[in-house]
């Protein structure tokens, strides 16, 4: 069975850091390109960051890049995401996601971890 | 950066009737296009992929349509557990991956 579990969401000041992981299981974590989306609360679904299989390329959405690193470790079966200069705007819970193999939908989600940022 | 506009934004229907979703993109997106449900406190779930394929354990009840730019996502004789929001989501120019706003589905 296909799991995500992300963790590492937490309440941060404005300016701060966080470090988000997703853990994953029952499928070959290395053969698949994986993603971050965030959903503001009571908002819709958007489009973080996404890295290929082997971590060899990356991309953001303009509202993250230069703040945000995705990162993995195949070895560990994990996916993360390096959160710097955080703003209230950036509050969300953080969903990973995957896609098939050679697709460009999301086929499997975490359940999500929120990060709150306020003073 | 393809926009994606969803409409309604609330749909009000009574268990056992159908639904009607529409989905619009500012682009041709030929037929890269999927519908995910969403329930409260959950996350999103793959419905429909290539705009009419239905995901694994889906229920023919849901059903996808559509091409270039205009879709629609119908589902038929509505049960209790397909009152959720639903989204549309552009694969065809990235990044970025895109999203609509939703639809609501409530139970009128």
């Amino acid at each position: 069975e296909v799991q995500l579990v992300e963790s590492g969401g937490d309440l941060v000041q404005p300016g701060g850091s966080l470090r988000l992981s997703c853990a994953a299981s029952g499928f070959t974590f290395s053969n698949y390109w994986m993603h971050w989306v965030r959903q503001a609360p009571g908002k819709g679904l958007v489009w973080v960051s996404r890295i290929d299989d082997d971590g060899s390329t990356t991309t953001y959405a303009d509202s993250v890049k230069g703040r945000f690193t995705i990162s993995r470790d195949n070895a560990k079966n994990t996916l993360y995401l390096q959160m710097n200069s955080l703003r209230a705007e950036d509050t969300a819970v953080y969903f990973c996601a995957r896609f098939p193999t050679k697709e460009y939908y999301f086929d499997y989600w975490g359940q999500g971890t929120l990060v709150t940022v306020s003073s | 950066e393809i926009v994606m506009t969803q409409s309604p934004a609330t749909l009000s229907v009574s268990p056992g009737e159908s639904a009607t979703l529409s989905c619009r993109a500012s682009q041709s997106l030929s037929g890269n296009l999927a519908w995910y449900q969403q329930k409260p406190g959950q996350a999103p779930r793959l419905l429909i992929y290539d705009a009419s394929t239905r995901a694994t354990g889906i229920p023919a009840r849901f059903s996808g349509s559509g091409s270039e730019t205009k879709f629609t996502l119908t589902i038929s004789s509505l049960q209790s557990e397909d009152f959720a929001i639903y989204y549309c989501q552009q694969y065809n120019n990235w990044p970025p991956w895109t999203f609509g706003r939703g639809t609501k589905v409530e139970i009128k």
